[in-house]
C-alpha cells in the first residue's frame, strides 16, 4: 500500500532557530513530491514541488530535499518566524496518477515560540 | 490568495441532515477536486471533476456526491450526515495534467455534525 509517513508529529522551536521535518514514502514510481503549509483552519498552500530527478528546491527560507533512493524527503526551515507556526504536509503523486491519486501525509504540526 | 473560494466557511448540521458545499475554481482551471480533512489528519481524496464529469473517486460512500457546472465551479453534497462527517472540506482546482502542475486549495468549509 502506498504510504507517506511524516515525522515528527509535532515540534516546538524558538523563534530564529532552524528545524527539519521528515517525510518517508513508499510510493513508487512517483511523478513528484510536494510540501504544503497549512495554517490552522485554512487550506494548504504549496511551498515546493520536486520531480523524482530533483534533489533540492528552495522557496525563501524553506528548502526541500529529496533522496529517491532512500525514498526520503525533508523540509528545512531557516531562521524560523512566528508565522511559520502551521502544519506542514508532504504529498506524493504516483507516476500513474493524476490529482485523484495524491497521497497525503498526516503532517507535522510546528509551533514557533517567541 | 489562491483564487479558489469556498462557501460556507463554517456550518453546523445535525445527524441525518443534508449539506451542500460550494467551490469556485481559479480562473482558467477546468478540474476540481474535493478532500475531507479530519482534525489532525491529512486530506483524504473524495472525488475529482473534469469538464463536468466525475473523473476519479476515493473511498467514500455514495451519499457523497458532486457536480461541476459549465463555468467549472463545483458542489459537494453529503446526504444522511453522520457524526464522523465532521471535518474540514477542501476544494482544489487545477488544469487537467497528469502528475504535474500546480494545485490550488480553497480555505475550506468547516462542517460540524451534532
Amino acid at each position: 500500500k502506498n504510504q507517506v509517513e511524516q515525522s515528527p508529529q509535532s515540534l516546538i522551536i524558538l523563534e530564529g532557530k532552524n528545524c527539519t521535518l521528515q517525510c518517508n514514502y513508499t510510493v513508487s514510481p512517483f511523478s513528484n513530491l510536494r510540501w504544503y503549509k497549512q495554517d490552522t483552519g485554512r487550506g494548504p498552500v504549496s511551498l515546493t514541488i520536486m520531480t523524482f530527478s530533483e534533489n533540492t528546491k528552495s522557496n525563501g527560507r524553506y528548502t526541500a530535499t529529496l533522496d529517491a533512493d532512500t525514498k526520503q524527503s525533508s523540509l528545512h526551515i531557516t531562521a524560523s518566524q512566528l508565522s511559520d507556526s502551521a502544519s506542514y504536509i508532504c504529498v506524493v503523486i504516483p507516476l500513474s496518477g493524476g490529482y485523484n491519486k495524491l497521497i497525503f501525509g498526516a503532517g507535522t504540526r510546528l509551533a514557533v515560540h517567541p | 490568495e489562491t483564487g479558489v473560494t469556498q462557501s460556507p466557511t463554517h456550518l453546523i448540521k445535525t445527524r441525518g441532515q443534508q449539506v451542500t458545499l460550494r467551490c469556485s475554481s481559479q480562473s482558467g482551471h477546468n478540474t476540481v477536486s474535493w478532500y475531507q480533512q479530519a482534525l489532525g489528519q491529512g486530506p483524504q481524496f473524495i472525488f475529482q471533476y473534469y469538464r463536468e464529469e466525475e473523473n476519479g473517486r476515493g473511498n467514500f460512500p455514495p451519499r457523497f456526491s458532486g457536480l461541476q457546472f459549465p463555468n467549472y465551479s463545483s458542489e459537494l453534497n453529503v446526504n444522511a450526515l453522520e457524526l464522523d462527517d465532521s471535518a474540514l472540506y477542501l476544494c482544489a482546482s487545477s488544469l487537467a495534467e497528469v502528475g504535474g502542475g500546480e494545485l490550488f486549495f480553497g480555505e475550506g468549509s468547516r462542517l460540524t455534525v451534532l
